[in-house]
This record gives structure tokens, C-alpha cells and sequence, in this order.
């Protein structure tokens, strides 16, 4: 089956712009999970939905935000770019039953802010 | 707040040999989740192996194993039999049972030939 899609591969932005990022989890998956990666910090996790609700949420400022459709697909926005914010922006999807399942991840969007 | 450190930047080793990645983390949970995450240059984070808390045995895949040391909190990965495909950066993390996962920074995995 296919598996986790994200798009774009690569974004080029500019300081002041906003951004969104698209994530089509496995099918049948109903949880999507976002993770920021960067040099400097590494992989942090930003928010998961799980059935069109947030229900985790990381330690990043109001600017990022998410959603989630019916369809279980996810879109993660940017707003007010800073240049901070170029990173690999990794999607992972998985199907939540109890414990800890495993996560599947997309091959990430290059964000890069100028 | 839960912690994982990976003290290990690089690693290297000869293909066909051994080398163990370490891992330890820092909770005041008794139930969790701990997983050894595979990202190659293509980016995509691959799973490797996971670990429940509550199982002493420690989990084997194939060429991958892990020694889980509960009281210690260490979690290390042992690579057998080392091959040119094992290249990549290699992230422990672990997880209480939700979808949110807590990484360590990597370690970077060159195997040579």
C-alpha cells in the first residue's frame, strides 16, 4: 500500500511569507504526527491530529498551526516566517490503536527561508 | 520532561562486523515505548526496532537487537553482520504510548568497505 506523501519535496520562502504543508497518511490511518528537524535542535515534535482533533501539541509558538480532513489527510501552516524556521518538516502517520504503534514517515519538505 | 541522549555523534565499522549504538533516557514513567529509528540520505525515517518497557526480553530483528537496561535506563543497539545499506543516522526515541515521539540528536552510522 502507499505510503505516507508529503508536498512539497522542497520550498523556498521568503521572510514575512506563510507556508503550508500537505501530509496524505497510509490509508487507514487515522493519526497524522508533525515533527520539525534542524542541525541545531533536532527532531522535535510540533503536533499530532487524530480524527480531524489535535490532541498532542509540542512547544512551538502560535505561528504553527495544523488541521486535519476527514479524509485523514493533514496540512501543517507557517505563518510569519522567520528564517529560524528553514527545516525538514517530517510527516508520520499511524494508526493509534492501543499502545504504541508504529509511526510511518513521510520523506519530509525541505523548507528553506530567506 | 523526558530525555533522550545519544552521546555517540559518529560511529564507524567494517562491513560484515559488529557495532553497538548507545541510547539512554530519562523518565519517571514506568510504562513507555522505546524504538531505534533508521534515516537514510533519502530522509525518510525508517523504523528499526521498539521496545515495551514491560517486556524484559529484549527485541531482535533480523541483524538488529537491543539490550534494554530498565533500572539503567539504556537502550542500545547492536548491528550484526554490518552492511553497506546499514549507512545512515540513526535516532533512538522513545514514547509513552501515544503518537508523540521524544528523539535523541543521532548517531551518524558509515560502514566501510
Amino acid at each position: 500500500k502507499a505510503g505516507v506523501t508529503q508536498t512539497p519535496r522542497y520550498l523556498i520562502k521568503t521572510r514575512g511569507q506563510q507556508v503550508t504543508l500537505s501530509c496524505s497518511p497510509i490509508s487507514g490511518h487515522r493519526s497524522v504526527s508533525w515533527y520539525q528537524q534542524t542541525p541545531g535542535q533536532g527532531l522535535q515534535f510540533l503536533f499530532e491530529y487524530f480524527s480531524e482533533t489535535q490532541r498532542n501539541k509540542g512547544n512551538f509558538p502560535g505561528r504553527f498551526s495544523g488541521r486535519q480532513f476527514s479524509n485523514s489527510r493533514s496540512e501543517m501552516n507557517v505563518s510569519t516566517l522567520e528564517l529560524g524556521d528553514s527545516a525538514l518538516y517530517l510527516c508520520a502517520s499511524s494508526s493509534a490503536r492501543q499502545g504504541a504503534t508504529e509511526a510511518f514517515f513521510g520523506q519530509g519538505t525541505r523548507l528553506t527561508v530567506v | 520532561a523526558q530525555t533522550v541522549t545519544q552521546s555517540q555523534p559518529e560511529m564507524s565499522v567494517q562491513e560484515a562486523e559488529t557495532v553497538t549504538l548507545s541510547c539512554t533516557y530519562d523518565t519517571s514513567e514506568s510504562d513507555y515505548y522505546l524504538f531505534w529509528y533508521k534515516q537514510p540520505p533519502s530522509r525518510q525515517m525508517i523504523l528499526v526496532i521498539r521496545q515495551e518497557a514491560y517486556k524484559q526480553q529484549n527485541a531482535t530483528e533480523n541483524r538488529f537487537s537491543v539490550n534494554f537496561q530498565k533500572a539503567a535506563k539504556s537502550f542500545s543497539l547492536k548491528i550484526s553482520d554490518s552492511q553497506l545499506g546499514d549507512a545512515a543516522m540513526y535516532f533512538c526515541a522513545y514514547n509513552l504510548g501515544n503518537e508523540k515521539l521524544t528523539f535523541g540528536t543521532g548517531t551518524r552510522l558509515t560502514i566501510i568497505p
